[in-house]
C-alpha cells in the first residue's frame, strides 16, 4: 500500500451523512473547475465540473457550489457511502486546459 | 477497455539511470498530459501535447523529455535520474485544448534509489 498523503486534511463522516469538502482557488481568471476523486493506488477520476458562469451544478449524489466572490468551491456528497472514501481534489483551469490542482482532502467514511 | 494506460506500473531504478514511461489513450483525444504527484499527494502538471505539438512545459528540468509519436501516445523519458524524481507520474488526455475534463491513467510509481 501507499504511505503517502499522511498529512492531508481529513474529513471523517458517518455512513449516510452528507459530506462537504471545501476548496479555495487562487486565480480569479480561472473559468472552469473540476472535482476529482482519487482512490488508493489509482489515478484521479472525474466527478463533476462547473464553469464560471454558473454557481451551482448537481450530479448524482454530488453538488458543486462556486462562489467567485471569495474564490471558493465546495463539493457536497449526499448520503456518503464507504465507497466514497478517497482523496478529493479540486482543480481550476487557466487556459490551454492547464489544470491547477488543490492540495486534496481525504474523506474517511465510517460505518 | 482501458481508456488511458501507462507502462510500467512500478519502476525501481538506481540514481543516474535513464528510464522511459509510456502512455497510450484509446479515446481519440487530441491532447495528452504528464503530471507528477509527490509524496504529499500534490499533483502538478509537467507537459501537455496537442496533436503531437508541445503546448505546456512547466519549467521541468531538461532531463525530462516528452515524446509524442502520434496523438494517441505520449511517452516520458527521464535522463540521469535523481532521488527527487521519485513520485507517481500520471498521464492524462482530453478531447480539446481548453475547458474539458481530463481522463487520467493509473499512474507509474517511480522509486529512485
Amino acid at each position: 500500500g501507499e504511505s503517502v498523503g499522511l498529512h492531508l486534511p481529513t474529513l471523517s463522516v458517518q455512513e449516510g451523512d452528507n459530506s462537504i469538502i471545501n476548496c479555495a482557488y487562487s486565480n480569479s481568471a480561472s473559468d472552469y473547475f473540476i472535482w476529482y476523486k482519487q482512490e488508493s493506488g489509482k489515478g484521479p477520476q472525474f466527478i463533476i465540473d462547473i464553469r464560471s458562469n454558473m454557481d451551482k451544478r448537481q450530479g448524482q449524489r454530488v453538488t458543486v457550489l462556486l462562489n467567485k466572490t471569495v474564490k471558493h468551491l465546495s463539493l457536497q456528497i449526499a448520503a456518503t457511502q464507504p465507497g466514497d472514501s478517497a482523496v478529493y481534489f479540486c482543480a481550476e483551469s487557466r487556459g490551454y486546459n492547464k489544470l491547477i490542482f488543490g492540495a486534496g482532502t481525504r474523506l474517511a467514511v465510517h460505518p | 477497455d482501458t481508456a488511458v494506460s501507462q507502462t510500467p506500473k512500478y519502476l525501481v531504478t538506481q540514481m543516474g539511470n535513464d528510464k522511459s514511461i509510456k502512455c497510450e489513450q484509446n479515446l481519440g483525444h487530441d491532447t495528452m498530459y504528464w503530471y507528477k504527484q509527490d509524496s504529499k499527494k500534490f499533483l502538478k502538471i509537467m507537459f501537455s501535447y496537442n496533436n503531437k505539438e508541445l503546448i505546456i512545459n512547466e519549467t521541468v528540468p531538461n532531463r525530462f523529455s516528452p515524446k509524442s509519436p502520434d496523438k494517441a501516445h505520449l511517452n516520458l523519458h527521464i535522463n540521469s535520474l535523481e532521488l527527487g524524481d521519485s513520485a507517481v507520474y500520471f498521464c492524462a488526455s482530453s478531447q480539446e485544448l481548453a475547458g474539458e475534463d481530463q481522463y487520467f491513467g493509473p499512474g507509474t510509481r517511480l522509486l529512485v534509489l
